[in-house]
């Protein structure tokens, strides 16, 4: 198993341009969820979704969008970055549907961004 | 809500030495409390967690925390430190919202080594 696969590493944008980040698991997971870490804040959730065509907002959803067309499958879509949006992006997935324990987590490792 | 609180950002420890990494928690309901580990340049990988059942639980690489819920708090050991284990620590708790469990996490707490 590949696990969680991010893609890409790193990436520069210029304001106002948009992309997509890349987030595939081969696990079978249905939850996943995007989380950004800024230094000095931890990680913070995005989005998240329990499963292909179940998404919802997290804690700083603004400026970002998400879909789940596939259970393998969940891109974060940046419409129009803002210098305020570089950080380390980490996808993530788990089992567990709501309201059981939660199983554990595992990361992608990361996309690092930047925004000129 | 619930929320994570990890005292002191970076901590620094002689090799050989005891690692004590402090995490406290904010819950309103029997939490789920977790431990991750961040090396360099990498995504982050589970220590240990805390369901249910014995408070003291033990994880990978000779860590463990110790659930204490009058003190709210689930700090991280190791009885003697390893260069290995210089990396960012992260505590986290499960929060139910809108019927899944997310992870909300502490700050991070950077662990140096000296040799």
């Amino acid at each position: 198993n590949a696990g969680v696969t991010q893609t890409p590493k790193f990436q520069v944008l210029k304001t106002g341009q948009s992309m997509t980040l890349q987030c595939a698991q081969d696990m079978n997971h249905e939850y996943m969820s995007w989380y950004r870490q800024d230094p000095g804040m931890g990680l913070r959730l995005i989005h998240y979704s329990v499963g292909a065509g179940i998404t919802d907002q997290g804690e700083v959803p603004n400026g970002y969008n998400v879909s789940r067309s596939t259970t393998e499958d969940f891109p974060l879509r940046l419409l129009s970055a803002a210098p305020s949006q570089t950080s380390v992006y980490f996808c993530a997935s788990s089992y567990g549907r709501p309201g059981r324990v939660p199983y554990e987590q595992y990361f992608g490792p990361g996309t690092r961004l930047t925004v000129t | 809500a619930q929320s994570v609180t990890q005292l002191g950002s970076h901590v620094s420890v002689s090799e050989g030495a005891l690692v004590l990494l402090r995490c406290n928690y904010s819950s309103s309901v029997p939490p789920y409390l977790f431990w991750y580990v961040q090396y360099p340049n990498q995504g982050l990988q589970l220590l240990l967690k805390y369901t249910t059942g014995a408070t003291l639980v033990k994880g990978i690489n000779g860590f463990e925390a110790e659930f204490k819920k009058s003190e709210t708090s689930f700090h991280l050991t190791k009885p003697s430190a390893h260069m290995s284990d210089a990396a960012e620590y992260f505590c986290a708790v499960s929060q139910s919202f809108q019927g899944a469990q997310k992870l909300v996490f502490g700050q991070g707490t950077r662990l140096t080594i000296n040799p």
